[in-house]
């Protein structure tokens, strides 16, 4: 199946640096791309919807000068967590929609940030 | 809106019997519809979809669900639960299109006791 791989998977920053998160499509082109927060023991919930060559679109609630999203190719979106906090400390997980009108999602491994 | 329910938190079972994880939906026409499983500190894992056709879904490590229309359900079960299925399963929903993401269900920890 297609895969989708997120680097770093565990980053450890100082309160006030930004962290940039990557979600990779190694097998298939993702032209929609998804980034969820996962808390601990809760389940997940959706940020923001990254397209390649547009602005991402938030859900609300979100605040999208604090959660960086860029989508600059097919195969890749960034998101960036500036001037973080130890509040932003959570589990991090992209996904990605594979080809076709199938609906599937594939995700990457997650990225766990904590913010000292 | 679409939700979905996943009425039970956690649910521990004994190792060799079956296993049935309830979800619940609310949307308007016949969804997407997902069981995902997480080990702790992992990604998701998709056990099984489904789209339209057969109601009985057959999925991997022996997972199967069933779509129910006049229940608003797709109920997650397995006949005989191993050790290593101990996890946190989530339901999932999507509308009936392409590009749009999915809404989870809040999961349930599935434990298996000896």
């Amino acid at each position: 199946g297609a895969v989708v791989s997120q680097h770093p998977s565990w980053v450890i920053c100082k309160s006030g640096t930004s962290v940039k998160i990557e979600c990779r499509s190694l097998d298939f082109q993702a032209t929609t791309m998804f980034w969820y927060r996962q808390f601990p023991k809760q389940s997940l919930m959706l940020m923001a919807t990254s397209n390649e060559g547009s602005k991402a679109t938030y859900e609300q609630g979100v605040e999208k000068d604090k959660f960086l999203i860029n989508h600059a190719s097919l195969t890749l979106s960034t998101l960036t967590v500036t001037s973080a906090h130890p509040e932003d400390s959570s589990f991090y997980i992209c996904s990605a929609r594979g080809q076709g009108n199938t609906g599937e999602l594939f995700f990457g491994e997650g990225s766990r940030l904590t913010v000292l | 809106a679409q939700s979905v329910t996943q009425p039970d938190i956690h649910i521990t079972v004994s190792e060799g019997a079956s296993l049935e994880l309830r979800c619940n939906y609310s949307y308007g026409a016949t969804p997407y519809l997902f069981w995902y499983v997480q080990s702790p500190g992992q990604g998701l894992q998709l056990l099984l979809k489904y789209f339209s056709g057969d109601t009985l879904v057959q999925g991997i490590k022996g997972f199967e669900a069933e779509f129910k229309r006049s229940q608003s359900s797709f109920n997650l079960r397995k006949p005989s639960v191993h050790w290593s299925d101990a996890a946190e399963y989530f339901c999932a929903v999507a509308p009936n299109q392409a590009g749009t993401a999915l809404i989870f269900g809040k999961g349930t920890t599935l434990s298996v006791s000896s």
